[in-house]
């Protein structure tokens, strides 16, 4: 248990929708990253978090937003969504702000766009 | 061109084999190299982190980064059912906070 939670394990939806992803990270961890895994692209970086502020984005589409909250727990918003949407999404923490430092992953939130 | 290119496999090796995974990099900037070891329906988990070049070793794992080719490598010896997962490279430039990600390699130790 690497001790990042994350809900909904899994998402089924439908296309146009929105959907809301939370994070809670280890315990003492200000680090929040986002990941989208498919089949086809790997792990994609999506954008991190440090302390409550926005430290880097990735290949996040406009469609998607992220907050971190006081008490460090994070979210993902993906709005009309698409079939290509689909994925498996982890969010990662790490307790320093570069993640030159080890990242710990939830299990992820398997998202089904039909 | 990717950034960061790994072969997906997947791979099959017999217990007690030696598994080599290899990724290859085409940004010089990239100074720290990791292994994470993802099983089904988990999260990617830390394996072996390396930040010069050379070999470094943790049991029956051994991570090789050759920075002049940019070129970094897994092993595994004695392979066992239970090293059966995903492996990724990742890379990290100094001072940046956009990891990279292979596309990871499917292992399979049958026993």
């Amino acid at each position: 248990d690497s001790g990042v939670t994350q809900t909904p394990k899994h998402l089924i939806t439908a296309t146009g929708q929105r959907v809301t992803l939370r994070c809670s990270p280890r315990s003492g961890d200000l680090s929040v990253y986002w990941y989208q895994q498919s089949l086809d692209q790997g792990l994609q970086f999506l954008i991190h978090y440090y302390n409550g502020e926005e430290r880097a984005k990735g290949n996040i589409l406009e469609r998607f937003s992220a907050q971190q909250f006081p008490d460090l727990h994070s979210e993902l918003n993906l709005s009309s969504l698409e079939l290509g949407d689909s994925a498996l999404y982890f969010c990662a923490s790490s307790v320093v702000e570069g993640s030159a430092g080890e990242l710990f992953f939830g299990e992820g939130s398997r998202l089904t766009v039909l | 061109q990717k950034e960061v290119e790994q072969d997906p496999g997947p791979l099959s090796v017999p217990e007690g084999a030696i598994v080599s995974l290899n990724c290859t990099y085409s940004n010089s900037a990239f100074q720290y190299f990791m292994w994470y070891r993802q099983y089904s329906r988990k999260g990617p988990e830390l394996l072996m982190y390396t930040y010069s070049s050379g070999n470094k070793e943790d049991g029956r794992f051994t991570a090789q980064v050759d920075k002049s080719s940019k070129y970094i490598s897994l092993f595994i010896r004695d392979s066992q059912p239970s090293d059966s997962a995903t492996y990724l490279c990742a890379m990290i430039r100094f001072n940046n906070n956009d990891m990279r990600f292979g596309a990871g390699t499917r292992l399979t130790v049958k026993p």
